[in-house]
């Protein structure tokens, strides 16, 4: 079974704060993504990277970076937490597959629930 | 761009009722189209998926098929139960490596 785990469920911090958000996924996956799901927006793509040390924007990356030292691991970065970034944060990865790349649907950790006060 | 447009809900049924949630793509090509379940608390977990137009995805009782003809892939099951209480997201997934979601629907069956 295909496992993306994430450091933590549920995260308060201080506005101001840096703050660290750890996606793990145990499946030798090439691609890795991070969301926020937001009431009534639904899911919106943060950055997502295709290979160590790679990565792209997506969406809305403002106020965000990441890191993908290892092919495992994709941390998402809030270098100055501001209360407009409390929402629920959504790591998922995906083979990549040039080419078959639509036939693959990717895997969802838990989510982390983060409140900025 | 692709762009996935689904019912806005919150549904609310009652158990063993019909349901459908409906959605329509815009894309370029030939996506992949994929269902996802987010059950509170948690993350989302695929339900089903379609990879070629005609295709029907079927999982737990809900079904869902490509219409190339109409862009849609609607949600179906013929007897809802208080535990398919969720989040339902549609999302496609064209030549590149990202989904592209809609902004879910949110169904409640009482009992």
């Amino acid at each position: 079974d295909v496992k993306v785990t994430q450091s933590s469920r549920y995260l308060v911090k201080r506005t101001g704060e840096k703050v660290f958000l750890e996606c793990v996924q145990d499946m030798d996956h090439e691609n890795m993504f991070w969301y926020r799901q937001d009431p009534g927006l639904g899911l919106r793509l943060i950055y997502f990277s295709y290979d160590v040390k790679m990565k792209e924007k997506g969406d809305i990356p403002e106020g965000y970076s990441v890191s993908r030292e290892k092919k495992e691991r994709f941390s998402l970065i809030l270098e100055s937490a501001s209360t407009n970034q409390t929402s629920m944060y959504l790591c998922a990865s995906t083979p990549a597959g040039a080419g078959l790349a639509a036939l693959y649907e990717q895997y969802f950790g838990p989510g982390t629930r983060l409140t900025v006060t | 761009g692709n762009s996935v447009t689904q019912m806005e809900g919150p549904v609310t049924l009652s158990e063993e009722a019909f349901l459908t949630i409906n959605c329509t793509y815009t894309a370029t090509g030939y996506p992949s189209l994929f269902w996802y379940v987010q059950y509170p608390g948690e993350g989302l977990q695929l339900l089903l998926k379609a990879t070629k137009a005609d295709d029907k995805g079927s999982n737990k009782g809900f079904e869902a098929t490509y219409r190339k003809e109409t862009t849609s892939f609607h949600l179906e099951k013929g007897s809802v139960q208080v535990s398919d209480s969720a989040v339902y997201f549609c999302a496609l997934r064209g030549g590149s490596e990202k989904l592209v979601f809609g902004k879910g629907t949110k169904l409640t069956v009482n009992p």
